[in-house]
């Protein structure tokens, strides 16, 4: 098992333009999270997915939307990229009938935005 | 609103010596703590959560109420425990673990 999975790696964009970052989660996790890391700071979550719906959303405008698949993996959406947007996304997976409920983390995909 | 706080950026040790990562954290329910480790090019992964109770590397974190506090100890650094600790405090969305707040980290660096 490759654990968390996320693409791409690395990614350049410009002011303005939209971006697609994918993940897809630990095998048999069905939960999938997404975090923002800036520079120097710790993650800050975003939102998350269980059964193809977002339940839960942090301080994050609507520029952010998400996706979740019948088969777990989940898409970040960031429209009209503000060059605040650069950062390290994260995505992070977990099972939710575990009664540990460890998130397991990706290796991140570096977003900067010119 | 919750919060968690990681009041040192960069902590250095020597080999041997014991080491104590601070955590302070705001909370209005019962907090489910964690901390995180990440080492230099991997990813973020657990250390320990505090529910477990357990030991892991040599690491021990006790929870503190009266205080909210959790930090992490261990009484012999060793040069591998150099790396990125960030403490993080977990929602529950009903039952389960829902959002995780992060600490903004404290870079730890054990000298030989």
């Amino acid at each position: 098992d490759a654990g968390v999975t996320q693409s791409p790696t690395h990614l350049i964009k410009t002011r303005g333009q939209q971006v697609t970052l994918r993940c897809s989660p630990k095998s048999g996790h069905d939960t999938v999270s997404w975090y923002q890391q800036a520079l120097g700071q710790g993650p800050q979550f975003i939102f998350q997915y269980y059964e193809e719906e977002e339940r839960q959303r942090g301080n994050f405008p609507d520029r952010f939307s998400g996706h979740q698949f019948p088969n777990y993996s989940s898409e970040l959406n960031v429209n009209a990229l503000l060059l605040g947007d650069s950062a390290l996304y994260l995505c992070a997976s977990s099972f939710e009938s575990s009664s540990y409920n460890e998130q397991f983390f990706g290796p991140g995909t570096r977003l900067t935005v010119l | 609103a919750q919060r968690v706080t990681q009041p040192e950026k960069l902590l250095s040790v020597f080999k041997g010596a014991p080491v104590e990562l601070k955590c302070n954290y705001s909370y209005s329910g019962s907090p489910e703590l964690f901390w995180y480790v990440q080492y230099s090019r991997q990813r973020l992964q657990l250390l320990l959560r505090h529910i477990s109770r357990e030991s892991i590397k040599g690491f021990t974190a006790d929870l503190n109420k009266g205080e909210t506090s959790f930090h992490l100890k261990k009484p012999f650094a060793q040069e591998e425990d150099s790396a990125m600790y960030y403490c993080a405090l977990g929602k529950l969305w009903g039952s389960t673990l829902g959002r995780l707040y992060f600490g903004r980290g404290t870079q730890l660096t054990v000298w030989p």
